[in-house]
């Protein structure tokens, strides 16, 4: 089946210092990726998203690029600010009777300290 | 503004006395869902609905029930609640189950906890 594995938070940084949170994903055919991210007593927003092997998906400075020979969507950030804490979800589209949905991973709670 | 609106945002209740949370959505989407959100679970899909009068089970739909009289609205009931549904609930909206340049919107989310 479609599932997606992120990496266990929480994660703890200092401000400006590098982001990576890793993602991987297992799916059948070819499906689009997606980074969200949810901050304090919100809902979830969309980031960022890549639709085809190769794709660099970019939003608020953060990056992620789509690698079909890894099954991987990697989120990286060179400078984290302290209004980046939030818990970040990597996705993906599967398919749902005849259209699809989103297949979220566990979610990265990222804090950063100044 | 194009909004997922939930209500209520907080409710601590009891087992067995039945609640309602409400979402409704101004943009016109077809496709409706609901999601919990559990520490160390992620998100994880409940109920969908493609469009009005049409609903299906998600991942976990034990113990809920969603109706779709009209399209902007998407209510999801539980019946008799227990304490393992105490969460975090998420509606959100979509144009067409998903759709690559419209991604799926979110509410802010309602917390229930089940005593």
């Amino acid at each position: 089946g479609n599932s997606v594995t992120q990496m266990e938070g929480p994660v703890t940084l200092s401000e400006e210092a590098f982001l990576t949170i890793n993602c991987t994903y297992t799916a059948t055919g070819y499906p689009s990726l997606f980074w969200y991210v949810q901050y304090p007593g919100e809902g979830l927003q969309l980031l960022l998203k890549a639709t085809k092997a190769d794709d660099k998906g970019s939003n608020k400075g953060f990056e992620a690029t789509y690698r079909k020979e890894t099954t991987s969507f990697h989120l990286e950030k060179g400078s984290v600010q302290v209004s980046d804490s939030a818990v970040y979800f990597c996705a993906l589209t599967a398919s749902q009777g005849g259209s699809e949905k989103l297949v979220f991973g566990k979610g990265t709670k990222l804090t950063v300290n100044p | 503004e194009a909004q997922v609106t939930q209500n209520p945002r907080y409710l601590i209740t009891v087992t067995g006395k039945k609640l309602t949370v409400t979402c409704s959505q101004n943009m016109n989407h077809e496709y409706m869902s609901w999601y919990r959100q559990d520490p160390g679970l992620g998100l994880r899909q409940i109920y969908y609905s493609m469009n009005v009068e049409v609903t299906d089970k998600g991942d976990v739909p034990e113990g809920y029930k969603v109706s779709r009289k009209e399209k902007r609205n998407f209510p999801l009931i539980l019946e008799s609640p227990s304490p393992n549904q105490t969460s975090l609930y998420f509606c959100a909206s979509g144009r067409r189950g998903w759709d690559v340049d419209q991604p799926q919107h979110f509410g802010d989310g309602t917390r229930l906890s089940i005593l």
